[in-house]
């Protein structure tokens, strides 16, 4: 079946550090990749996505392009702030319509 | 207005006792989604409906019933409940194709005492 497994938690930054959290999938056929981000108490939101092979999605200063060759959908952003600080969700949609999540990460950025 | 909403948002009872938890959506989405997230956040998809038609039911206890009278609701069931279902719980839905992302609610979070 299909899984997407990214870097383990917590995260911790000072203000303006730079910002990586690996996602890598497996997958058959072509999925549709996905940053979903829930600050406290509430929902997922969706961050950004990118729907094929070398596409960048991008939003708020984070960015993630999609690599088939290496399955991985890593997410990015130059200079993190204090409310960037939640729970960051690597996720594929499959040619079936099926979601997968990864299992989170927490980040917390300082000031 | 809130595109998906769930209600209660906040939910504490007894072992035992039964309980629902309704989900609407105003986005005209084809598919919902039931979720369950627990205390370390993983999140786990319990059920799917297309078009008020089960399509998804993940590795979930009898206990857990879903009902969609149409295609805009999606609610949940849940009989006899037990310590270990305490969690929160997420509605959601997405339009049709792959590209389409999740659009969630802010979540029911459900206490078993």
């Amino acid at each position: 079946g299909n899984s997407v497994t990214q870097m383990e938690g917590p995260v911790t930054l000072s203000e303006e550090a730079f910002l990586t959290i690996n996602c890598t999938y497996t997958a058959t056929g072509y999925p549709s990749l996905f940053w979903y981000v829930q600050y406290p108490g509430e929902g997922l939101q969706l961050l950004l996505k990118a729907t094929k092979a070398d596409d960048k999605g991008s939003n708020k200063g984070f960015e993630a392009t999609y690599r088939k060759e290496t399955t991985s959908f890593h997410l990015e952003k130059g200079s993190v702030q204090v409310s960037d600080s939640a729970v960051y969700f690597c996720a594929l949609r499959s040619n079936a319509g099926k979601s997968t999540f990864g299992d989170g990460t927490t980040l917390t950025v300082k000031p | 207005d809130t595109a998906v909403s769930q209600t209660p948002k906040y939910l504490v009872t007894q072992m035992g006792n039964d309980k629902s938890i309704k989900c609407e959506q105003n986005l005209g989405h084809d598919t919902m989604y039931w979720y369950k997230q627990d205390s370390k956040k993983f999140l786990k998809i319990m059920f799917s409906y297309n078009n008020k038609e089960l399509i998804i039911n993940e590795t979930v206890p009898n206990r857990f019933s879903p009902k969609s009278p149409d295609k805009a609701h999606l609610n949940l069931h849940i009989n006899s409940l037990e310590l270990g279902d305490s969690a929160v719980y997420f509605c959601a839905s997405s339009p049709g194709g792959m590209g389409g992302e999740l659009f969630f609610g802010e979540g029911s979070r459900l206490t078993v005492l």
